[in-house]
């Protein structure tokens, strides 16, 4: 079962703009991370945050995480054409040495040029 | 470093039939993760293994198997093939907790 939710599904913008997708989750979690996918390929880590984070920071990327409405944000501020893709959040509910991601749908993010 | 490696890229079997697709962890790592991702959906966990050993394993029938090897690379083995076993298939291998995807391999069923 899947334990993420992103939203939107799909998200179009212009070059320049910024770029907001959110993540919610179900159960108590160890951290969450964020993925990206170019056309059905493999998965490119983006960023990781531990339960105890609230925010942080990769370059372009904003993470946050509000662990109190189990939801998490990813921005991606001046966006480029480079960046469509698709994104997903990814929660590790079990920690220490037996891990396990449980994956949302994703959202799927055209930049357009 | 070469990363993750899986092969083969593509794959066409027939219902019934079974299949074995391969991973090579990353340098250093020695934990293999494999999911299932069908299309338009995210990856599903399949099993996980470390020492050789499956540690944990997802909501998938016992036609999924698989095994490491002590060089810690790993093989996905499906029996009796399915309609709807047709899906990328990840592997990711990992020390402590990011987690490192290869590019996948596409099985098509007919």
């Amino acid at each position: 079962s899947q334990q993420g939710e992103e939203d939107p599904q799909a998200l179009s913008i212009q070059e320049g703009e910024n770029a907001t997708m959110n993540c919610s989750y179900k159960t108590s979690i160890n951290n969450l991370q964020w993925y990206r996918q170019n056309s059905g390929r493999g998965l490119v880590h983006l960023i990781l945050i531990r339960s105890n984070e609230r925010e942080k920071h990769s370059g372009r990327l904003r993470v946050t995480l509000d662990t109190s409405k189990k939801s998490s944000s990813l921005l991606i501020t001046a966006s480029r054409a480079a960046d469509t893709a698709s994104y997903f959040c990814a929660t590790d509910a079990s920690g220490g040495s037996n891990y396990k991601l449980t994956f949302g749908k994703g959202t799927l993010l055209t930049v357009n040029p | 470093d070469a990363g993750v490696t899986q092969s083969p890229t593509h794959l066409i079997k027939t219902r019934g039939q079974q299949v074995t697709l391969r991973c090579s962890p990353k340098s250093g790592h020695d934990t293999v993760s494999w999911y299932q991702q069908a299309l338009g959906q995210g990856p599903q966990f399949i099993f996980q293994y470390y020492e050789e050993e499956e540690r944990q394993r997802g909501n998938f029938p016992d036609r999924f198997s698989g095994h490491q090897f002590p060089n810690y690379s790993s093989e996905l083995n499906v029996n009796a093939l399915l309609l709807g076993d047709s899906a990328l298939y990840l592997c990711a291998s990992s020390r402590v907790y990011e987690q490192f995807f290869g590019p996948g391999t596409r099985l098509t069923v007919l």
